[in-house]
């Protein structure tokens, strides 16, 4: 079945450790997407990218940075410079850019990231 | 001010309820509102896509869209405890970025 793979589900953080979160998709969809979810606060974006290569900040880049070298994988990486990281991370793709057809986001199942 | 307005509740109903979740926005160039359900620690899925106004069915959901007052809902019928989730807005202008709403805790009793 095709879908959204996140690798850790869980992970535990030091203070000043840098983290990399792991989102692989096999739904051959062209745009990629981090999405953060805090209590009350509903998703926010990190960073989203429309195509191999490219990718562009989203409202809460600070702290994150992301590569996109095959179109079926999408890291995160938290770095130490990220003030409060302590967050589910959320992976989406979708299949449609622009202003064409829906741009439905598929999820994956998310990663939580806690800092201790 | 944001964007997207959601009471993030919680929300309880008895067995078979009729559930009426709802959200507001300030941006009049929204074209295309999601409603997603999200699970305790899963990731969101879709639930129900309109564009533009009107309303949409399927099964036991019913979304509607008031673009001339910026106001979206979504009803579920003969409401279940499998039911029992997150309930997120969403929507879009157009291009890449979506907008959620901060989610409506649901709880259904048996």
């Amino acid at each position: 079945d095709g879908g959204i793979t996140q690798s850790p589900k869980y992970l535990f953080r030091k203070e000043g450790q840098n983290v990399t979160l792991s989102c692989e998709q096999n739904l051959n969809h062209d745009a990629m997407y981090w999405y953060r979810q805090d209590p009350g606060q509903g998703l926010r974006l990190i960073y989203y990218s429309q195509i191999v290569n490219d990718f562009q900040k989203g409202d809460i880049a600070e702290g994150y940075s992301v590569s996109r070298e095959k179109k079926e994988s999408f890291p995160l990486t938290v770095t130490s410079a990220q003030k409060n990281p302590t967050a589910f991370y959320l992976c989406a793709s979708s299949s449609a850019g622009g202003s064409s057809g829906a741009n439905v986001l598929t999820f994956g199942a998310g990663s939580r990231l806690t800092v201790l | 001010q944001k964007e997207v307005e959601q009471d993030p509740g919680p929300l309880s109903v008895p067995e078979g309820a009729i559930v009426s979740l709802n959200c507001t926005y300030s941006n009049s160039a929204f074209q295309y509102f999601m409603w997603y359900r999200q699970y305790s620690r899963k990731g969101p899925e879709l639930l129900m896509y309109t564009y533009s106004s009107g309303n949409k069915e399927d099964g036991r959901f019913t979304a509607q869209v008031d673009k001339s007052s910026k106001y979206i809902s979504l009803f579920i019928r003969d409401s279940q405890p499998s039911d029992s989730a997150t309930y997120l807005c969403a929507m879009r202008r157009g291009g890449f970025k979506t907008i959620f709403g901060a989610g409506t805790r649901l709880f259904v009793k048996a």
